[in-house]
Order: C-alpha cells, then structure tokens, then sequence
C-alpha cells in the first residue's frame, strides 16, 4: 500500500535558519509526490510537486524538494526561514491508476522563532 | 473569486441530527473530494467523483452519502451524527482523475462540532 512517512511532527527553527522538513516514501511503482501547506484555520495550498520530470523541485515561497529514489525520500528545504512560514506542512503521494487518489502524511508542524 | 468553496465554515449540532456541507468549484474541474482531517490533523480521503460519477469510495460509513449535481458542486450529508463525526472536512478539485499529477485545489474546510 502506498504510504508517506513524515519524520518529526514538530519542527522548531530560527528565522534566517535553514528549514529541513522530511518525508519517506513506500513504493513498488514510481511515485507522484506533493508538498502541501496548511497555514492556521485555513486549507491547504501546493508548495510543489514531483512528477518525474526533474528530481530537483522548485516550489512557491522559496521551497524546494529533492526526489531521491535510492533513499525513497522527498525532503522539502528552505535555505532562510521566515515568521510567515509558521505552518502545518503535509507530504502526500499519489500513483498512476490510482485515481489520483492523495495518500498524506501525518504532518509537520513549523515554527519559527525570533 | 474563490477556486473552491465550502459552506457552511462552521457547523455545531447535536448528536443524532442530519446534516450536509456544500461545496462548489469554479475552476471547471472536472474532479472533485472529499477529505476528512480529524483532531490530530491527519488527512484521509473519503470520497472522489469525476463528472458527477463516484469514482473513488473509502471505508466511510454508510452514514455519509455524497451528492454530485454536476460536475461543479460536490456536496457531503451526514445522517445520525456521532461524536466522532468531528473533523474538519475539505473539498478539493483536480482538472482531471486521469492525470494523478494533477493539482488538487482545496476549500477552506467546514469545522464539524457533534455535541
């Protein structure tokens, strides 16, 4: 079954600090995988996506995410954290034949602090 | 313009009670869910309709019946509201099923408090 880990439910960063958050995927079959976000009391907002045109994934607000299939992983970066990236962040996957059908991780929570 | 809209955005009601959420896409997708996000924040799917058929049905209870008028409005009724009915349910929109790297585009959710 497919199934995205996210490692660390809660992240605590420094603004100006580099951001790491993680996500491992499950796959016998090449994946589609997405990074969502979700600020406070609203929905949620595509950050970016790898549809395996390019495993380097450059995304809104300054993220971005390496596909890595020997390590089945999909971390999403951000070089200087700012307050207003202060959110719930989700790692989803998705495969052909699916239906398009959206499996998602557990959740990050960011915060960034003074 | 709002892409994609819920209604109500809060609902309080008590035990037992029917109720339905409305949802409408002004993107002309052709593709839309329903997500449930409970307390810990976990998302799941629920269901999927492409053009107003059902395509995608997890295990939800039979208290849960969707509605697709057409393929811009995808409403969610609930009959017989349990306590653990409380969530956050959102809608999103896709342009198509066929393309699963296709975008999903989600309302602002509508928050469920079963008293």
């Amino acid at each position: 079954a497919q199934s995205v880990t996210q490692l660390g439910s809660h992240v605590s960063v420094s603004e100006g600090a580099l951001v790491l958050l993680r996500c491992n995927y499950s796959s016998s079959v090449p994946p589609y995988l997405f990074w969502y976000v979700q600020y406070p009391n609203q929905g949620l907002q595509l950050l970016l996506k790898y549809t395996s045109a390019a495993t380097l994934v450059k995304g809104i607000n300054g993220f971005e995410a390496e596909f890595k299939k020997s390590e089945t992983s999909f971390h999403l970066t951000k070089p200087s954290a700012h307050m207003s990236d202060a959110a719930e962040y989700f790692c989803a996957v998705t495969y052909t034949g699916t239906a398009s059908k959206l499996t998602f991780g557990t959740g990050t929570r960011l915060q960034v602090t003074l | 313009d709002t892409a994609v809209s819920q209604t109500p955005k809060y609902l309080v009601t008590q035990m037992g009670n029917d109720k339905s959420i409305k949802c409408e896409q002004n993107l002309g997708h052709d593709t839309m869910y329903w997500y449930k996000q409970d307390s810990k924040k976990f998302l799941k799917i629920m269901f999927s309709y492409n053009n107003k058929e059902l395509i995608i049905n997890e295990t939800v209870p039979n208290r849960f019946s969707p509605k697709s008028p057409d393929k811009a409005h995808l409403n969610l009724h609930i009959n017989s509201l349990e306590l653990g009915d409380s969530a956050v349910y959102f809608c999103a929109s896709s342009a198509d099923v066929s393309g699963p790297y296709n975008e999903q585009f989600f309302g602002p959710g509508t928050r469920l408090t079963v008293l």
